[in-house]
């Protein structure tokens, strides 16, 4: 079946850059995109970036512009979302989920990334 | 900088009907947005439900249904459960960018 496996729980300090992957299995890994999501304690999701798996095509949100880059490794089906400049509001949990052709499908189980000096 | 906008939130009776629905600052939500709902219940990833517009997947139940309402999209579930309870969120499509309403709380009782 369809997985979306992302890396472990992380903490930082403010300032340091978090890398999270996630690894796709159960489908044709270049006929999707991949999609980051975050979601802070008790708010709502926010939508980070996307790539496409086929060309490495990104979008990435404005806010993100410039902080945040979206890569892809094909030969092991597994996206990573870079963050860089941790801030104490950048704790959150961060979700990657399957794209494709405006439908998100599966999501990961999450990542918690915890930002303290 | 675009916001969408949900009920805050929502309460219906078991075996009752409500329709969430999903407003763009930029106007009338239409097809082209591509809008998505998902369902998050406390500690959980969230869980796809409809996709460009009103499309389900093979898992959702056939109680939900989505459509485009006076401007807006809409989730209408039908015959809620009490396992219907918890955060759902819409998703909306600019040209690029993916944008999240706020999140409607839905509560049965």
């Amino acid at each position: 079946q369809v997985q979306l496996v992302q890396s472990g729980d992380e903490v930082k300090k403010p300032g340091a850059s978090v890398k999270v992957s996630c690894k796709s299995s159960g489908y044709t890994f270049t006929n999707y995109g991949i999609s980051w999501v975050r979601q802070a304690p008790g708010q709502g999701l926010e939508w980070m970036g996307w790539i496409n798996n086929y060309n490495y095509n990104t979008n990435y949100a404005q806010k993100f512009q410039g902080r945040v880059t979206v890569t892809t490794d094909t030969s092991t089906s597994t996206a990573y979302m870079e963050l860089r400049s941790l801030a104490s509001d950048d704790t959150a949990v961060y979700y990657c989920v399957r794209d494709i052709q405006y439908n998100m499908d599966v999501w990961g189980k999450g990542t918690t990334v915890t930002v303290s000096s | 900088q675009t916001v969408v906008t949900q009920e805050p939130s929502l309460t219906v009776s078991p075996g009752g009907t409500v329709t969430l629905t999903c407003a763009s600052s930029t106007g009338a939500v239409t097809s082209g947005y591509y809008p998505n709902w998902f369902q998050q219940k406390p500690g959980q990833a969230p869980r796809a439900l409809i996709y460009t517009t009103s499309n389900k997947h093979s898992w959702t139940p056939a109680r939900f249904s989505g459509s485009l309402l006076g401007g807006k999209a809409a989730l209408t579930l039908s015959g809620v459960q009490p396992e219907d309870e918890g955060e759902y969120y819409c998703l909306l499509y600019y040209g690029g960018a993916w944008v999240f309403g706020g999140g409607t709380k839905l509560t049965v009782l």
